[in-house]
């Protein structure tokens, strides 16, 4: 079975500040990577996806995400954020090749901007 | 705009009581899970259906239920409603069933039992 641990609950940052929200997976199996975004009172949008290849991954908003297999970690960094980046932010996995297709979330991390 | 909508925005029902949380897919996709999200427990699984048919269960409780229709549209039925189940409900869709499909969320509906 999989599982996925978001090691910070919440982050505070100044604007303009670079930001690390961390982000490791268990998985007896591979897996494809995912972040998701939530702004309040809204529904999840996908930040950006690891499938294969590079294992640096640019997404939308400025952010990026490095997959490091013997770490079995997908660290999501920004090197400027903005307040408008103030929301949740949602780890997930799912299996690879597999036929189940269903994402297996972490707890979140709520990223706060402050001026 | 996901594609992927949601109805209704916002239920309140009491404990006891039995709801249905509908979900229309995106144009052209086959397949729509629901997912849970509690503060408690974050964002679970709850079931996959695919083309009408079920595909894959996770955390569903016994007393929800769900189904996909030939529009392919879907609807969540929750009953005997406990003060737990309050949560943001979540339907996605994707093209196809498999781990290599993008999954589309939707708005989500916001469940309150009293």
């Amino acid at each position: 079975a999989q599982s996925v641990t978001q090691l910070d609950s919440q982050v505070p940052v100044f604007e303009e500040a670079p930001v690390e929200l961390r982000c490791n997976y268990s998985s007896s199996v591979s897996v494809y990577l995912f972040w998701y975004v939530q702004y309040p009172n809204q529904g999840l949008q996908l930040l950006l996806k690891y499938l294969s290849g590079s294992t640096l991954v640019k997404g939308i908003n400025g952010f990026e995400a490095e997959f490091n297999k013997s770490q079995t970690s997908f660290h999501l960094r920004k090197p400027s954020v903005h307040i408008s980046d103030t929301a949740e932010y949602f780890c997930a996995v799912r299996n690879y090749g597999g036929s189940q297709g269903n994402l297996i979330f972490g707890k979140g991390t709520k990223l706060s901007v402050k001026p | 705009d996901s594609g992927v909508t949601q109805t209704p925005k916002h239920l309140i029902t009491a404990t006891g009581q039995r709801v249905t949380l509908r979900c229309s897919p995106r144009s052209g996709d086959l397949s729509v899970y629901w997912y849970q999200q509690s503060l408690d427990q974050g964002l679970q699984f709850l079931i996959q259906y695919y083309n009408g048919e079920e595909r894959a269960k996770g955390n569903i409780l016994e007393r929800f239920s769900a189904q996909q229709f030939p529009d392919l549209h879907s609807e969540l039925n929750l009953s005997s409603l406990e003060l737990g189940d309050s949560a943001l409900y979540f339907c996605a869709s994707s093209v196809g069933w498999g781990s290599s499909y993008e999954q589309y969320f939707g708005p989500g509906t916001r469940l309150t039992v009293t």
